[in-house]
């Protein structure tokens, strides 16, 4: 089955700086890759989602890279601010084939944006 | 539109009980999906359901369970509970989950004693 590493685990930056986190994915049928940002006592909140076909895709200060060759993807932050504190997650599935809604996930990156 | 909704949102039981959970999908969504949040394990996918019916599984054993109900709003329940199902349980919702995009409710916080 599809295995999803991210790194790092934790990441601590200055308000403005750029922050990135990475992900690998194990299995190459995978096409769907998105994003999600967990607050406290709440549920992932998804940011940004990226498929196979395309490379790069940004939304505001958010954008999402993906390079299927290296089976790999990463988060780009920029101009961080202290709202955007928070656990960060990727995920990796086959949409369209038989994972029927089964998202793999990575183990969170924890974001602290210090004023 | 309302985003998932889940009750109850906070839970205690006792080892050896059993405990019902439900979550109500975003309107016009037919996929529901289940997961198990826990410090040590991440986010694990339980099951999904579409069109009540249940179309794929995770590797949890029996205990766990779930139904889907026909205006999508789903349930799932743990049997014969043990400390270590103690996690945030999050239901995701998805037009049809062939595109993958899901929307996540606030989650049911349970704890087993």
């Amino acid at each position: 089955g599809e295995n999803v590493e991210q790194h790092p685990s934790t990441l601590s930056v200055q308000e403005g700086d750029s922050a990135v986190i990475k992900c690998t994915y194990s299995d190459s049928a995978s096409n769907y890759f998105p994003w999600y940002k967990q607050e406290l006592g709440k549920g992932p909140q998804l940011i940004i989602d990226i498929r196979s076909n395309v490379g790069e895709k940004k939304d505001q200060r958010i954008a999402v890279t993906l390079n299927k060759t290296a089976k790999h993807f990463s988060l780009h932050i920029t101009e961080t601010q202290p709202e955007d504190s928070a656990v960060y997650f990727c995920a990796a599935t086959y949409a369209g084939g038989t994972s029927y809604g089964k998202l793999t996930f990575g183990q969170g990156t924890i974001l602290t944006v210090h004023p | 539109k309302a985003g998932v909704t889940q009750t109850p949102r906070y839970l205690i039981k006792t080892r050896g009980q059993q405990v019902t959970l439900s979550c109500s999908p975003i309107s016009g969504h037919r996929s529901v999906s289940w997961y198990q949040q826990t410090p040590g394990q991440g986010l694990q996918f339980l099951f999904e359901y579409f069109s009540e019916t249940q179309r794929n599984k995770g590797n949890f054993p029996g205990r766990f369970s779930g139904r889907q109900f026909s205006n999508s709003r789903s349930e799932m329940n743990v049997s014969t509970l043990e400390l270590g199902d103690s996690a945030l349980y999050l239901c995701a919702s998805s037009l049809n989950s062939y595109m993958g995009t899901q929307y996540f409710g606030p989650g049911t916080r349970l704890t087993v004693l």
